[in-house]
């Protein structure tokens, strides 16, 4: 049973670029939860993805956006880069169940540095 | 007032100890309550969800959840440097349309020493 992936492993980018991160669900999941984990700090919602749809988001400005694919995949967009977004982004899969969210499973990962 | 608060640590406890971590949230509507396990450079792993009053055991861990005192804890009984990590409480905040998001205390630190 594959478990969340994430690509790139890590990234390197300048101020002002842009950047896309990928998210492939676990196997049976259809919700997408997107994080941003600072050193020494807990992971920050940033927004979740349910049936192709932005259903709930963090406090996050424009800059960051996303996107689910029919096969419940997702994609982080982040635009015009501050060194400040130099962070892990932690993609979560769950279930979408009618209280909410069921228990969010992480992938491993996207390191970004903004240099 | 922080959503989700724990104790940064470090708490450092000897091999074979019982190791007690504490987490406090805000929202009283909280109806579910996770502690995920992170070791440096990698990313959170689950170790208990708790829905209801009371406790919760598995294995060498136990979580112990007290909604009307808005707490949260995690007992790690013979604890192994193994176990050296930090530790995350997160508590799922419902929003619109049954929505959810986990709200994550900043960590506590813990370091268990051979």
């Amino acid at each position: 049973d594959a478990g969340v992936t994430q690509s790139p492993t890590h990234l390197i980018k300048t101020r002002g670029q842009q950047v896309t991160l990928r998210c492939s669900p676990k196997s049976g999941h259809d919700t997408v939860s997107w994080y941003q984990q600072a050193l020494g700090q807990g992971p920050q919602f940033i927004f979740q993805y349910y049936e192709e749809e932005e259903r709930q988001r963090g406090n996050f400005p424009d800059r960051f956006s996303g996107h689910q694919f029919p096969n419940y995949s997702s994609e982080l967009n982040v635009n015009a880069l501050l060194l400040g977004d130099s962070a892990l982004y932690l993609c979560a899969s769950s279930w979408w169940w009618t209280y909410g969210v069921d228990t969010q499973y992480f992938g491993p990962g996207t390191r970004l540095t903004v240099l | 007032q922080k959503e989700v608060e724990q104790n940064s640590g470090p708490l450092s406890v000897p091999e074979g100890a019982i190791a007690s971590l504490n987490c406090t949230y805000s929202d009283r509507g909280s109806q579910s309550f996770f502690w995920y396990r992170q070791y440096s450079g990698k990313s959170p792993e689950l170790i208990m969800s708790i829905y209801s009053n009371g406790d919760k055991e598995d294995g060498r861990f136990t979580a112990q959840l007290n909604k009307a005192s808005q707490y949260v804890s995690l007992l790690i009984r013979d604890s192994q440097p193994s176990d050296s990590a930090t530790y995350l409480c997160a508590v799922n905040i419902l929003g619109s349309s049954n929505t959810g998001k986990l709200i994550f205390g900043q960590g506590t630190t813990l370091q268990v020493k051979p």
